[in-house]
């Protein structure tokens, strides 16, 4: 079936950096998602993107979504300590499934550098 | 505006009995999902249903599984015979009829132990 993959698994950040995080796939998706989860609780929208070579900004947040249609990448700027979670991409495919039947990554767990 | 309100947060059987876990939609929402997420992985499609009809549960296994959406109350996936592998946070999320329907707004989950 089809996978996203996405990288690094896991990163420290120290306060004020910047992050950076992407997700691929070998087949193409029509839209993308990027999610955050805090411990506990549900996932959180931050990002969608519908076009191949859109880029959108939610504050501190930037995605894209790459031309080929097989990847997304995420940037956060100047991060602070409540940027810690794990950061999902999701995908909806172009071809089976539904609307909502999106297709997860495994995540990017983001956690404070000691 | 109250979101997407799932109970109960916690969740405990033993194998063999049933789990009821049920799901409110955000206001103004008709479309509901299930998705399963297994200790450091990400979300797995269930289902999807909309006011008494399931359009789409290519994601729920065969068997033990179901789920509805009634015209009136909550939407509520059902797990009969529960064995431990069914342990996992389960995920409900809704989205609007139009527009942005690919926008799915999570509840804060249920996160069922079988012993």
């Amino acid at each position: 079936g089809q996978q996203l993959n996405q990288s690094p698994q896991s990163m420290f950040i120290q306060e004020g950096e910047d992050v950076s995080m992407n997700c691929t796939s070998s087949s193409i998706f029509n839209t993308w998602l990027w999610y955050k989860q805090d411990p506990g609780e549900g996932p959180v929208l931050l990002i969608a993107l519908y076009k191949a070579g859109e880029l959108t900004s939610n504050g501190r947040l930037t995605a894209q979504f790459g031309i080929t249609r097989k990847d997304s990448f995420l940037n956060i700027s100047a991060s602070i300590p409540s940027d810690v979670g794990i950061y999902f991409c999701a995908g909806q495919p172009p071809y089976g499934g539904s609307q909502g039947n999106l297709i997860f990554g495994k995540g990017t767990k983001l956690s404070v550098k000691p | 505006n109250a979101g997407v309100m799932q109970n109960p947060r916690h969740l405990v059987r033993r194998r063999g009995q049933e789990a009821r876990l049920r799901c409110s939609p955000m206001k103004g929402h008709s479309h509901v999902y299930w998705y399963r997420q297994l200790p450091e992985e990400g979300l797995k499609f269930m289902v999807y249903l909309q006011k008494e009809n399931i359009i789409d549960e290519s994601g729920m296994p065969k068997e033990r599984f179901s789920a509805e959406f009634p015209k009136e109350g909550p939407s509520i996936l059902r797990i009969q015979q529960v064995v431990r592998g069914d342990s996992a946070a389960y995920f409900c999320a809704s989205s609007p009829s139009t527009g942005d329907s690919e926008k799915l707004f999570f509840g804060s989950g249920t996160q069922l132990s079988v012993l």
